[in-house]
């Protein structure tokens, strides 16, 4: 089975900061990798997908780069509705998800 | 408008059983791969199961193989999870997920339900 992990667990940021996410797979998967935010009490919201493409109605102050097995997430100017937690997904049939990077306010 | 509302969810005693549903709307359900996804309170998110537009292919994470069945119902536009030989680690929030695509990969989840709760405790 394919492993991810995001580094780091959480992070502070300020309104305005760029601020990036970690996720490596365990073994290499092309661009085949997802990135979803999630708010308290709220569903996931796809916000990424094959790496680097971004979901309609998604703010282009998100961004997503990698393939293989190291990706990254940015937010280039971080507003205040994008405090929540951001998890990577890898897309092949078995999907799985990383533990996820809970993003706070500094 | 895409609407997934999930339904079924509750307290259940350790190795009973339990069927959830996922009634969609707004897209065209039988041309989509659909999914299961859970969260353990307080936890992050695990992929349960996922079928094929046409039930072709299905899937389940080994943490449910054996014990739960997915199926679907293209006239009613309808998602199923049987449950059966519920665990204590069964307990969780199931989300109903549409995926991006009719196969079976990538799997990406564009649309998610609200989630049922599923309580495995005597």
């Amino acid at each position: 089975d394919i492993q991810m992990t995001q580094s780091p667990s959480s992070v502070s940021a300020s309104v305005g900061d760029r601020v990036t996410i970690t996720c490596r797979a365990s073994q290499g998967i092309s661009s085949w990798l997802a990135w979803y935010q999630q708010k308290p009490g709220k569903a996931p919201k796809l916000l990424i997908y094959a790496a680097s493409s971004l979901q309609s109605g998604v703010p282009s102050r998100f961004s997503g780069s990698g393939s293989g097995t190291d990706f990254t997430l940015t937010i280039s100017s971080l507003q205040p509705e994008d405090f929540a937690t951001y998890y990577c997904q890898q897309a092949n049939s078995f999907p799985a998800f990383g533990q996820g990077t809970r993003l706070e306010i500094k | 408008e895409v609407q997934l509302v999930e339904s079924g969810g509750g307290l259940v005693q350790p190795g009973r059983s339990l069927r959830l549903s996922c009634a969609a709307s707004g897209f065209t359900f039988d041309d989509y791969a659909m999914h299961w996804v859970r969260q353990a309170p307080g936890k992050g998110l695990e992929w349960v199961s996922g079928i094929s537009w046409n039930s072709g292919s299905i899937g389940y994470a080994d943490s449910v193989k054996g014990r739960f069945t997915i199926s679907r119902d293209n006239a009613k536009n309808s998602l199923y999870l049987q449950m059966n030989s519920l665990r204590a680690e069964d307990t969780a929030l199931y989300y109903c997920a549409k995926d991006r695509s009719s196969s079976s990969f990538p799997v990406y989840f564009d649309y998610w339900g609200q989630g049922t709760l599923v309580t495995v405790s005597s």
